[in-house]
């Protein structure tokens, strides 16, 4: 039993370039989440999907987009990288409906330049 | 808009003291309040918090919720240098972050415990 896991840990990107934050979990929870954390900001959420099938936004969506491919699997891309987006990363997935105790990922850290 | 703040921001004490940490929040048709331990990667969760005055307790750490004057505190006693972390406190509402789903962070207060 892995709970989230998260890949890559760690990237480099140009301004410009996209690239696919993965996310997986197997604890077959329904509901999976993207945050970022930046110093002094918390955490903030970018995305999330209640259930296989449907994704809605959070706080920070500009800049992103997201699939749910299944329910084990929840992905955050970026189609244009901007120094702005340089961050932590933090996957996250949740029990029960009644009260949400959110398991997360070790995170992916992203530097884009 | 959903808030939580947090108090200290960050907090230096000796090992062996105890800590208090703090929690206030307001937030739209609240559920329940999370407490969490971040080191260095992610967060680990410590307790959730859904009724006034029923106090939580794992070991050294404990934490109580009033709904009424809308804080939490995270009490850590006999403090450890493994307690050293940020603690993060969060708050589920039916529209937190703005008419999203999820919770809504307060900063963190980061905890140094020195030997």
């Amino acid at each position: 039993n892995a709970g989230v896991t998260q890949t890559p840990k760690f990237q480099v990107l140009k301004t410009g370039q996209s690239m696919t934050l993965q996310c997986a979990q197997d604890m077959n929870h329904n509901s999976m989440y993207w945050y970022r954390q930046d110093p002094g900001m918390g955490l903030r959420l970018i995305y999330y999907s209640a259930s296989e099938g449907t994704t809605d936004k959070g706080e920070v969506p500009n800049g992103y987009n997201v699939s749910r491919l299944n329910k084990r699997e929840f992905s955050l891309r970026l189609e244009s990288a901007a120094p702005s987006q340089t961050s932590v990363y933090f996957c996250a997935s949740t029990t029960g409906p009644v009260g949400k105790t959110q398991y997360f990922g070790p995170g992916t850290r992203l530097l884009v330049l | 808009e959903d808030k939580v703040v947090q108090s200290p921001l960050s907090l230096v004490v000796h090992e062996g003291d105890t800590v208090t940490l703090n929690c206030s929040y307001e937030v739209t048709n609240f559920r329940s309040l999370l407490w969490y331990k971040q080191e260095k990667k992610a967060p680990t969760f410590l307790f959730m918090l859904t009724s006034s005055g029923i106090e939580k307790k794992s070991g050294r750490l404990s934490s109580i919720l009033d709904k009424k004057e809308l804080f939490s505190i995270l009490n850590i006693t006999a403090t450890q240098t493994g307690d050293s972390a940020v603690y993060l406190c969060a708050v589920d509402g039916a529209y937190s972050g703005g008419g999203a789903d999820g919770l809504t962070f307060g900063k963190g207060t980061h905890l140094i415990i020195q030997p």
